[in-house]
Order: C-alpha cells, then sequence, then structure tokens
C-alpha cells in the first residue's frame, strides 16, 4: 500500500499568505496525484488532478506541482473561504490512499 | 448539473447488515467509474471500493473485503454498497464519488453529501 504523509498538519497563515503544502508518497505516484479541499459539514472538493491540473472551476491561486514521491499545493494569496482541510490521493496504485490531511487555519 | 444522493445510512448493531444507495443524475452513470469514500468522525477520508463504468471491474479496500459488495444499476442510475458483518470501526459518513471516465482515472470530481452509518450496540 502506498502511504501518503502530508506535512505539515496544521498552517497556522493570514489572509494574504502564501500557503505550502506538501505530500510525500512512499513510491513514486507517477505524478497521479490529486488535492482536495474540505470544509467541516461538507464533502470534499476536486482542487487538481494529475499533480498540476486544476479542476473544472478552481481558480488561479491553487497550483499544484510535483513529481515521482513529492508533490506540493500552492495557494498563492489566501482568501478567507481556503481556510479548511485539504488532502491528497493517489491513483497509482490499488488500494487508493490518501493522506491524513493539512487544516489551514486563521492566524 | 450533476447530483449524487446518498441514502440508507442508519444505526446498525456490530454483526449486523446495511444497504447504501447512491441516486445519480444529471450525467451518463453508464459511462463513469464510481466510488465509496468513507470518513469516520474527526478522522480523514478512506477510499472503500471502485466499480467500472458498466461494472466490470470492482475493487476494494483490505479492511472491507469479503464483508462489502459494491454494484450499480445502470438502468436505475444507482450506485450500491452492501454492507455485511459490520464492525464498530466502519462508523462514518459514507460519501459515494464519480470518477471523470469508465476506468483509470480514479480520482473523483463529483461527490454526494454523505449518508452516516453508525455503527453500535
Amino acid at each position: 500500500e502506498i502511504v501518503l504523509t502530508q506535512s505539515p498538519a496544521t498552517l497556522s497563515l493570514s489572509p494574504g499568505e502564501r500557503a505550502t503544502l506538501s505530500c510525500r508518497a512512499s513510491q513514486s505516484v507517477s505524478s497521479y496525484l490529486a488535492w482536495y479541499q474540505q470544509k467541516p459539514g461538507q464533502a470534499p472538493r476536486l482542487l487538481i488532478y494529475d499533480a498540476s491540473n486544476r479542476a473544472t472551476g478552481i481558480p488561479a491561486r491553487f497550483s499544484g506541482s510535483g513529481s515521482g514521491t513529492d508533490y506540493t499545493l500552492t495557494i498563492s494569496s489566501l482568501e478567507t473561504e481556503d481556510f479548511a482541510v485539504y488532502y491528497c490521493q493517489q491513483r497509482n496504485d490499488w488500494p487508493l490512499t490518501f493522506g491524513g490531511g493539512t487544516k489551514v487555519e486563521i492566524k | 448539473e450533476v447530483q449524487l444522493l446518498e441514502s440508507g445510512g442508519d444505526l446498525v448493531q456490530p454483526g449486523g447488515s446495511l444497504r447504501l444507495s447512491c441516486a445519480a443524475s444529471g450525467f451518463t452513470f453508464s459511462t463513469y467509474a464510481m466510488s465509496w469514500v468513507r470518513q469516520a468522525p474527526g478522522v480523514g477520508l478512506e477510499w472503500v471500493s471502485a466499480i467500472s463504468g458498466g461494472g466490470g471491474n470492482t475493487h476494494y479496500a483490505d479492511s472491507v473485503k469479503g464483508r462489502f459488495t459494491i454494484s450499480r444499476d445502470d438502468s436505475k442510475n444507482t450506485l450500491y454498497l452492501q454492507m455485511n458483518s459490520l464492525r464498530a470501526e466502519d462508523t462514518a459518513v459514507y460519501y459515494c464519488a464519480r470518477s471523470p471516465g469508465a476506468s483509470g482515472t480514479w480520482y473523483w470530481d463529483f461527490w454526494g453529501q454523505g449518508t452516516l452509518v453508525p455503527v453500535s450496540s
């Protein structure tokens, strides 16, 4: 099973600041990595797929990068609606797995 | 508009059974792969099971293999999850989610709002 480790667990930032979230895989996932945003009481929302492709309707301030085992989600300038939990997910191999999440909270 | 509506969540005793349903609308259901993803209270996301468009291929997490069965009825635009031998650790919100394609692109672009399954005596 591919284990995804997200860091940091919590990120405390102010609106307007840049957020950098990391996801490290226990083996290469060949860029088959997605990022989701989840707010309390809501279902997850797809942000990025295949490492760097923004999903439909996702603002340009969200970007993804990385390859092999190391991936990054960057939010260039945090808006108040961006404070949430973010998960990475790999589809390179079964079972499909998620990272443990990074909570982006208001400082 | 794509919509996924889960139902069937209910309090069940350990060892019991339950069937979840997910009614899909707004897209050609038969041509899309579908999955169930769950989230225990206060915890992260866990993929449970997946089925290809047309239902020819199914996959399960080790934690549910042999106890859960995923299926679909394309004539009714409905996805199912039959859950048997339920355990306390199966307690979670269960989400139905759509993959963008018949198979292979196993991430999820649309999600339902979830249905809660508490397993407790």
